[in-house]
């Protein structure tokens, strides 16, 4: 079947710095990988997706590349906001695999600090 | 704003009530999805609706009854519910459940059942 596993945190990190959150998968086809994001009170909102390997997504100063060879797609920003806090979700889709919908990890708490 | 709207946003039922939960999305798309996000856990896919016709369930207890009458509209029906069912029901929409396309996600409703 398809599965999604991502660091849980919480991660706590300091504004301006550094990102990465983890993100590997199994999937029965050739999956379109996704990176969701959750603010507080709200629903999920796309924040970057790639279709293919080796494509790059990229949005907001975030970037995650997807990588056939490890089966991950890493989120990654170069430098960290307080408004970046949110819950972080990767996940994935297959054409034609047999199961409609996303397949999404578990979710990874952000929390930026002043 | 994602153009899909729930409501309500939030809702406190007893055991033995009867609700309903409405979703509606101004996008065009042809597919919807009902989701449930119960803390610590992943999302959970629970019905896919492609062009009105219902092509998931992904073993959801008959307490949850969902309703599509056309390609904007879903709806949730909830009868006899228990306490673990308190959590965010989350809607979405994509252009079509057989590809793998990005969705689009509601604010959801917060469910409590006391």
């Amino acid at each position: 079947g398809n599965s999604v596993t991502q660091m849980e945190g919480p991660v706590t990190l300091s504004e301006e710095a550094f990102l990465t959150i983890n993100c590997t998968y199994t999937a029965t086809g050739y999956p379109s990988l996704f990176w969701y994001v959750q603010y507080p009170g709200e629903g999920l909102q796309l924040l970057l997706k790639a279709t293919k390997a080796d494509d790059k997504g990229s949005n907001k100063g975030f970037e995650a590349t997807y990588r056939k060879e490890t089966t991950s797609f890493h989120l990654e920003k170069g430098s960290v906001q307080v408004s970046d806090s949110a819950v972080y979700f990767c996940a994935l889709s297959v054409f034609g695999g047999g199961a409609d919908g996303l397949t999404f990890g578990k979710g990874t708490h952000l929390i930026i600090q002043p | 704003e994602t153009g899909v709207t729930q409501t309500p946003r939030h809702l406190v039922m007893g055991m033995t009530n009867k609700k309903s939960l409405k979703c509606e999305q101004h996008l065009g798309h042809n597919a919807m999805y009902w989701y449930k996000q119960s803390a610590k856990k992943p999302l959970e896919l629970m019905f896919v609706y492609n062009f009105k016709e219902q092509t998931e369930n992904n073993s959801v207890p008959s307490r949850f009854s969902p309703e599509c009458p056309n390609s904007s509209h879903l709806f949730l029906h909830l009868h006899t519910l228990q306490p673990e069912d308190s959590a965010l029901y989350l809607c979405a929409s994509s252009q079509d459940s057989g590809r793998s396309d990005e969705q689009y996600f509601g604010p959801g409703t917060r469910l409590t059942v006391t």
